[in-house]
């Protein structure tokens, strides 16, 4: 069975600081794929980065950073000197492509951060 | 890049009603698919949009309750049907496979926003 556990339910920061957004996931697929979704207080789902099962390559895209290590089965996410407008909530998901594609999503992380 | 547009954006119903949502993409795409997201929750998947013949749906979702439709590769409805407080939530259509993006991410919609009275 497939699982994604984000156990921090809210966190909350001062604008500039670092914060590390956490994700566990749990699959017995050797084939899967790793995301981050952001939801902004709009309501809608904003793809933030993708990730193969087979690429534990760390990422970085400007503020943001994305850590994968398979050995931990964790896909943590830092947002660099965070700013007003990183307040939302962040999904983690877990995708499979096997016998029909199935995405399971964490139960989301509410970032708030304040100016 | 490709647009995913829901119509409405959102509602307010009567309890006892119906509300079809439509959901409408730029370019062909794989599959569709229509989540839930419950006030303060995570989201759940309902049914997978079949193109041409009837959604997959998941467990605790039934056709009565959520007719789904999709005539072509570009665009798929969802009806609340007989709704009650319960129903409102966020409901949000998801795409897989468009064209010049990453074909095994999924991408969403702007969500229609549903209240029942």
């Amino acid at each position: 069975a497939q699982k994604v556990t984000q156990a921090q339910t809210e966190i909350s920061v001062v604008e500039k600081e670092d914060v590390t957004l956490d994700c566990v996931y749990e699959t017995r697929d050797t084939t899967y794929y790793l995301f981050w979704y952001k939801q902004p207080p709009s309501g809608e789902l904003v793809f933030l980065i993708r990730r193969n099962s087979f690429d534990e390559q760390n990422e970085i895209s400007g503020r943001y950073s994305w850590n994968f290590q398979k050995s931990t089965s964790s896909f943590n996410f830092t947002i660099t000197a965070s700013q007003v407008v990183d307040s939302a909530v962040y999904f983690c998901a877990l995708s499979r492509n096997t016998g029909g594609f199935k995405t399971i999503f964490g139960a989301g992380t509410r970032l708030f951060v304040k100016a | 890049s490709a647009v995913i547009s829901q119509k409405p954006s959102r509602d307010i119903c009567q309890r006892g009603t119906s509300l079809t949502i439509q959901c409408q993409v730029d370019s062909q795409v794989t599959m569709m698919f229509w989540y839930r997201q419950q006030p303060g929750q995570s989201l759940t998947l309902i049914a997978t949009a079949n193109q041409g013949s009837e959604a997959t749906y998941e467990s605790g979702f039934v056709i009565d309750k959520f007719p789904i439709s999709r005539p072509n590769l570009t665009f798929s409805t969802l009806t609340v049907s007989n709704m009650s407080p319960e129903d409102s939530s966020i409901y949000l259509c998801s795409v897989l496979g468009l064209a010049g993006l990453n074909t095994d991410t999924q991408y969403f919609g702007p969500g229609t926003r549903l209240t029942v009275l």
